[in-house]
């Protein structure tokens, strides 16, 4: 159970196109996700946090126009990056909190990650 | 500020031999403490969570422990497998006003197994 998946895997894309991320829990609700960056040999950095049905809420310095979150559904939530630029290439990655999970340990479930590359 | 601290960086073993690795926090209000493997890759797959009155969970051959007093926290690898090679990150959360928690990650540790 608690299982979250990403897609694409990975992306190639053109300087000044749009990318869009897809981030599912396959067997569970989730109301929050959440979605983290991380560059090469760094820690995960939150970029923004998503709940169904409303705005996303984003992390300081991160760009809400340029990153375009949307939490339509309890299993489903994407990331656009829009006009990607090379300074956008790294590995995205989201995770979900079970709608259920609403004891002592408050735990996010993270999916596999995509590698976003912008040439 | 919040922050997370690990040790060592990295780290370099010979398979079948343990390891320790150190986490140390400066977080309030604190909630709880996870242990996470990340493969070269892929995303983090949760090891342990302790609150601060757990001071030892285990989960095969991974052990961590907590000293809530001292804010420190290690995880021990027993019999070290080549497939232990990963980073491993340390990660507090943090209690937030509507029930919500906060998360602050380490820089984490890059383990190598070597056969």
């Amino acid at each position: 159970g608690a299982v979250v998946s990403q897609h694409p895997s990975w992306v190639i894309c053109k300087s000044g196109t749009s990318v869009k991320i897809e981030c599912r829990s396959l067997d569970f609700q989730a109301t929050t996700m959440f979605w983290y960056r991380q560059f090469p040999k760094q820690s995960l950095m939150l970029m923004a946090t998503s709940n169904e049905g409303s705005k996303a809420t984003y992390e300081q310095g991160v760009e809400k126009d340029k990153f375009l979150i949307n939490h339509a559904s309890l299993t489903l939530s994407t990331l656009t990056v829009t006009s990607a630029h090379p300074e956008d290439s790294s590995f995205y990655i989201c995770s979900a909190r079970d709608a259920r999970s609403v004891h002592v340990y408050n735990e996010q479930f993270f999916g596999p990650g995509t590698r976003l590359t912008v040439l | 500020k919040n922050q997370v601290e690990q040790s060592p960086q990295s780290l370099i073993i010979l398979e079948g031999k343990n390891c320790t690795l150190q986490c140390n926090y400066t977080v309030s209000p604190f909630s709880n403490l996870r242990w996470y493997k990340q493969d070269t890759g892929r995303g983090p797959v949760s090891l342990t969570i302790m609150t601060f009155s757990e001071n030892t969970k285990s989960n095969g051959r991974y052990t961590a422990t907590l000293d809530a007093d001292t804010k420190q926290s290690s995880l021990h690898i027993t019999a070290s497998q080549l497939s232990d090679s990963a980073s491993y990150i340390c990660v507090v959360s943090s209690s937030l006003r509507g029930g919500y928690n906060k998360l602050i990650f380490g820089a984490g540790t890059r383990l190598a197994v070597h056969p």
